[in-house]
């Protein structure tokens, strides 16, 4: 089985650029989430989608993060403009659904703002 | 609101030697609860879990019992190998909360030969 795949691995922007993240999650689940990872911090959910709908954004940083499920599956996290505290990895995560506790994550993205 | 907190690393040791990582929570509900491991380059994994009180998680050699009197969920293990150097994070969730995992700071553990 396929596991939560991410892209790209590795991004440099310069700050007040935008970027954008890709997940694709393992197939069939139905819960996705986006996590930021700040170095020497545990992981901080942005976001949680129930097929293609949000059901916690309460973290994200609505005045320049954003992101979609369109049609369930793919996900992508935008970033627009960045800041030089943006800085981490961004973690994708999976589960079959919201009455499943095992979350299945991606190897993240790490982006670096200068 | 619910919060772990785990040892502060690093952690260095040599091979073969016993490893213990402390966890604590605080929960609204009845969490269940979880030891990640992040190798270096790679995202998250699944180390154990265990979702009820004196439940004993396990998995390569690690463990980890549930504690609700003393709120904790402490891992270890009895001999450690260069390959167990890695970041380990505690987390829990709650399904009052729709099984959000909410994570400790995590826990750098450094193994010598």
């Amino acid at each position: 089985e396929a596991g939560v795949a991410q892209s790209p691995r590795y991004k440099i922007i310069e700050k007040r650029q935008s970027v954008a993240f890709w997940c694709n999650p393992i197939s069939g689940h139905a819960t996705l989430y986006w996590y930021q990872q700040i170095l020497g911090q545990g992981p901080k959910l942005l976001i949680q989608f129930q097929n293609n709908g949000v059901v916690d954004d309460s973290q994200l940083p609505k005045d320049r993060f954003s992101a979609e499920r369109l049609k369930g599956v793919d996900s992508t996290l935008k970033i627009q403009p960045a800041k030089l505290e943006d800085s981490a990895v961004y973690l994708c995560a999976s589960s079959l659904g919201l009455d499943y506790y095992e979350q299945y994550f991606g190897p993240g993205t790490r982006l670096t703002v200068t | 609101g619910d919060s772990v907190t785990q040892m502060e690393g690093p952690v260095t040791l040599s091979e073969e030697a016993f490893l213990t990582i402390n966890c604590t929570y605080t929960a609204t509900g009845y969490p269940s609860l979880f030891w990640y491991v992040q190798y270096p380059g790679e995202g998250l994994q699944l180390l154990l879990k265990a979702t009820k009180a004196d439940d004993k998680g396990s998995n390569k050699g690690f463990e980890a019992t549930y504690r609700k009197e003393t709120t904790s969920f402490h891992l270890e293990k009895g001999s450690v190998q260069v390959s167990d150097s890695a970041v380990y994070f505690c987390a829990l969730s709650v399904v009052s909360n729709d099984y959000k995992l909410s994570f400790g700071a995590g826990t750098t553990v450094t193994v010598r030969a």
